[in-house]
């Protein structure tokens, strides 16, 4: 079963313009990840929050993290068309001890 | 460049004929994890195996599909007999580095792309 569920579920912005992608889950996690994935490619890892952290910034990436919401948000800052992907967050539920999967965001940078 | 390596990228079969797919994961990690990935949908994990362990098998339809992991190495994901609803990415898995075993954090193949028909 799906523990996230990302929104919107496709977003088009012009480049230069931030995106903001949207996670909520159900159950108590360890930590929340946020992945990418190109047209025909497989998943590549962009950054981990843990569940006692409430925001973290990577380059142009910045996640925030709120446990009370059980929600989650992605933010590209200065988009480029090279950020066209789908993106997907992925949470480490307590006890669980694997990875689950939301249904992703499509995001196409217009150049 | 170290990877998880998958073949084949690409598998056109018809229903009820049989397929295998391969993975090679990053070396020196003892897990090892098998997802599938159906059009416009996010990954499921099919089987998660510690060394030649099966840890998790609960979404592996085990009337069908089958997965092994000779000397804690290298995998295998066999499909017999196809169903069209098995139409997907099969993505392999290793952990991102050492301490990813605890933090879940992962290195996915490019996947292998199945069509039944």
């Amino acid at each position: 079963s799906q523990q996230g569920e990302e929104d919107p579920q496709a977003l088009s912005i012009q480049e230069g313009e931030n995106a903001t992608m949207n996670c909520s889950y159900k159950t108590s996690i360890n930590n929340l990840q946020w992945y990418r994935q190109n047209s025909g490619r497989g998943l590549v890892h962009l950054i981990l929050i843990r569940s006692n952290e409430r925001e973290k910034h990577s380059g142009r990436l910045r996640v925030t993290l709120d446990t009370s919401k059980k929600s989650s948000s992605l933010l590209i800052t200065a988009s480029r068309a090279a950020d066209t992907a789908s993106y997907f967050c992925a949470t480490d539920a307590r006890g669980a001890q694997k990875l689950v999967f939301g249904q992703g965001t499509r995001l196409t940078i217009n150049p | 460049e170290a990877g998880v390596a998958q073949s084949p990228r690409y598998k056109i079969i018809e229903k009820r004929q049989s397929v295998a797919f391969w993975c090679n994961p990053i070396s020196g990690h003892a897990t090892l994890y098998w997802y599938q990935q159906i059009l416009g949908q996010g990954p499921k994990l099919l089987i998660q195996f510690q060394n030649n362990g099966v840890v998790d098998d609960s979404q592996l339809p085990k009337d069908r599909f089958s997965a092994e992991r000779l000397k804690g190495v290298d995998s295998t994901l066999k499909i017999q007999p196809a169903k069209l609803e098995d139409s997907a990415v099969y993505l392999c898995a290793s952990p991102l580095r050492k301490q990813s075993a605890v933090t879940g954090e992962l290195f996915f193949g490019e996947g292998s792309r199945l069509t039944v028909l």
